[in-house]
């Protein structure tokens, strides 16, 4: 069972806005840490979307955002398009006595 | 930097699990980064296993601290990891990745990933 809280799938048709969540707790999340969030695509590994909340690396498209507030945090994909359709995982540091790196289970974005 | 992931894909029960993740574009021994492995069965989450610094020291997740080793081998720049007693639940794939803080930061880039089933 992960640490973060995420639904197991979202969808919407090309051009739609969707949104994940990830629900912590007051030892990660809520703590203050950031949250990080990745896209892996079918078959390949794990590639950071969003760090520092709601920050994208070079390449990311201004349509992927971040936002965090209390013990929760979002990811928006305004423009939903068919290369979006892929798996998204939300990641934080933990403070508590369990691994310090904690993972959400992941939200599977089917784009219609 | 590149991370390429390597190692048996078939393991046998109660054996121990090993691979190697060869790091191309920095030296493992220099700088400051975090080299991690992570896991991630089918269908399933991930799962962060444990990390070794440039310096040379280590961090395990506590539920997998009595299995896990990780170590490095700076004259072939590769970190290794080894799980011993491995059982069906630990079959996944096995990403390496890396990280430039010990706290929080996020992981950036990872390895494209290592299939192990474990089976008797």
């Amino acid at each position: 069972q992960s640490v973060l809280t995420q639904p197991p799938s979202v969808s919407g048709a090309p051009g739609q806005r969707v949104t994940i969540s990830c629900t912590g707790s007051s030892s990660n999340i809520g703590a203050g840490y950031d949250v990080y969030w990745y896209q892996q695509l079918p078959g390949t590994a794990p590639k950071l979307l969003i760090y520092g909340n709601n920050n994208r690396p070079s390449g990311v498209p201004d349509r992927f955002s971040g936002s965090k507030s209390g013990t929760s945090a979002s990811l928006a994909i305004t423009g939903l398009q068919a290369e979006d359709d892929a798996d998204y995982y939300c990641q934080s540091y933990d403070s508590s006595l369990s691994a310090p790196y904690v993972f959400g289970a992941g939200t599977k974005v089917t784009v219609l | 930097v590149q991370l390429q992931e390597s190692g048996p894909g078939l393991v046998k029960t109660s054996q121990t699990l090993s691979l190697t993740c060869a790091v191309s574009g920095t030296s493992i021994s220099t700088g400051s980064y975090y080299w991690n492995w992570i896991r991630q069965p089918a269908g399933k989450g991930l799962e962060w296993i444990g990390r070794i610094y440039t310096g040379g020291s280590t961090t395990y997740n506590p539920s997998l601290k009595s299995r896990v080793i990780i170590s490095r081998d700076t004259s072939n720049n590769e970190i290794s990891l080894k799980l011993s007693s491995v059982t069906a639940a630990d079959t996944a794939v096995y990403y390496c990745a890396s990280s430039y803080c010990s706290g929080d930061c996020p992981f950036d880039p990872w390895g494209q990933g290592a299939q192990v089933t474990v089976s008797s």
